[in-house]
């Protein structure tokens, strides 16, 4: 089966657009985090989807950051207004049902922001 | 809080060393779970391993394994005649089953290591 998906791979925009970045989970995968990775860094946690439950934001790092996802399927993560320090890898994955299970990663979207 | 502390920020090896890779968490539940992961060049993490705070078994795979010791609160991972490929930015990581931390990783810094032929 395939894996995690995400697009696009690389994104360049200017300062103040506004991005979207997308990501699709492994089939049956009911639980989805984005983590952003700064070059040379770990990741930091952003947001955690479980199934229809409220999604975990306690990780956006401003209000400028939001994401959204349909059902068990598809998210997006939406930078508003994006700044130079958001410039990073945005890295996705998915896991079975509980928030213990092993996550896995898709390949990322390299942002810069110019 | 919890916290994963990877000390090493850089390992260089020769081929067919051995390198053990330090990993220290912190955390006041007793319901925990250990990860190792690895970044090779090409950016996407590789699952390597996951283990569970009730389970201080050592384990091996092929010349990977991993030594989990809950009294120094250490999961530390030792390649064993390491090669080239070996290179990579390995992270250790952490996640909760209950409380505020439930369900992301709290990854350390990373260590990146380099084998040299």
């Amino acid at each position: 089966g395939a894996g995690v998906s995400q697009s696009p791979s690389n994104k360049v925009t200017e300062k103040g657009k506004d991005v979207e970045l997308r990501c699709d989970p492994i089939s049956g995968h009911t639980a989805l985090y984005w983590y952003r990775q700064r070059l040379g860094q770990g990741l930091e946690f952003l947001i955690y989807f479980q199934g229809n439950s409220a999604p975990d934001k306690s990780g956006l790092p401003s209000d400028r950051f939001s994401a959204e996802r349909t059902g068990e399927s598809v998210s997006t993560l939406t930078i508003q207004r994006t700044q130079q320090e958001d410039s990073a890898v945005y890295l996705c994955a998915s896991s079975t049902v509980s928030g213990t299970e092993t996550q896995y990663f898709g390949p990322g979207t390299r942002l810069l922001v110019l | 809080a919890q916290k994963v502390t990877q000390a090493q920020t850089e390992i260089s090896v020769v081929e067919k060393e051995d390198v053990t890779l330090d990993c220290v968490y912190e955390t006041r539940d007793t319901t925990y779970y250990l990860f190792w992961y690895k970044q090779p060049p090409s950016g996407e993490l590789v699952f390597l391993i996951r283990r569970n705070s009730f389970d201080e078994q050592n384990e091996i795979s092929g010349r990977y394994s991993w030594n989990f010791q809950k009294s120094t609160s250490s999961f530390n991972f030792t390649i064993t005649a390491s090669q080239v490929v070996d290179s990579a930015v390995y992270f250790c990581a952490l996640t909760l089953l209950y409380g505020g931390s439930q369900g992301n990783l709290i990854f350390g810094k990373g260590t990146k290591l380099s084998v040299k032929p």
